[in-house]
């Protein structure tokens, strides 16, 4: 159980377009759902935080108008990477917490570049 | 000082060895401690869960937190190769703080056949 999806799990997109990144917890419903960006020998970096229904709580330095999360249901969040440019090529991972869970289950990741 | 401190590694050693892998922190309101492995280009997998200080204890792998001392440790027994990965510490306050992790930056293990 509490099987986390990503899709896509790779992306080459020219610098300037839009890049949409779905998270989906296939068999429990998530209330809360996490973004995360890891670089090469990084460590995660929390991005944002969704609670579904409402507004996404976003890190100190994050852009939120630039980062676009949309967490619809309680098995689906996307992240919506806006004009991307080459350094916002990533590994980008999501994580799901279900209602009756206190720990995260991460997602596959979605490495990102950008040309 | 960052909150949550992890020897970054490389660390390398023969099939059979015991693993020790290590974090220290420095908020003490962090409750819940966690250790995930995360395989390359893949999310990071729960290995371990725990609370209170003392020992957890599941197959191959211990747990050991020291709220006292604000550390805590992940042994590996009986080290395999498909162990090779990176080990990353987790910590939680808890409480009103949403579930929010705060990770250390990750340990890679390589176990040598």
């Amino acid at each position: 159980g509490a099987v986390v999806s990503q899709h896509p799990s790779w992306v080459i997109c020219k610098s300037g377009t839009s890049v949409k990144i779905e998270c989906r917890s296939l068999d429990f419903q998530a209330t809360t759902m996490f973004w995360y960006r890891q670089f090469p020998k990084q460590s995660l970096m929390l991005m944002a935080t969704s609670n579904e229904g409402s507004k996404a709580t976003y890190e100190q330095g994050v852009e939120k108008d630039k980062f676009l999360i949309n967490h619809a249901s309680l098995t689906l969040s996307t992240l919506t990477v806006t004009s991307a440019h080459p350094e916002d090529s990533s590994f980008y991972i999501c994580s799901a917490i279900g209602m009756k869970s206190e720990t995260q289950y991460f997602g596959p990741g979605t490495r990102l570049l950008v040309l | 000082q960052k909150e949550v401190e992890q020897d970054p590694g490389p660390l390398s050693v023969p099939e059979g060895a015991i693993v020790s892998l290590n974090c220290t922190y420095s908020n003490s309101a962090f409750q819940y401690f966690m250790w995930y492995r995360q395989y390359s280009r893949k999310g990071p997998e729960l290995l371990m869960y725990t609370y209170s200080s003392g020992n957890k204890e599941d197959g191959r792998f211990t747990a050991q937190v020291d709220k006292s001392s604000k550390y805590i440790s992940l042994f590996i027994r009986d080290s395999q190769p498909s162990d090779s990965a990176t080990y990353l510490c987790a910590m939680e306050e808890g409480g009103g703080s949403n579930y929010k992790l705060t990770f250390g930056k990750g340990t890679l293990l390589t176990v040598n056949p």
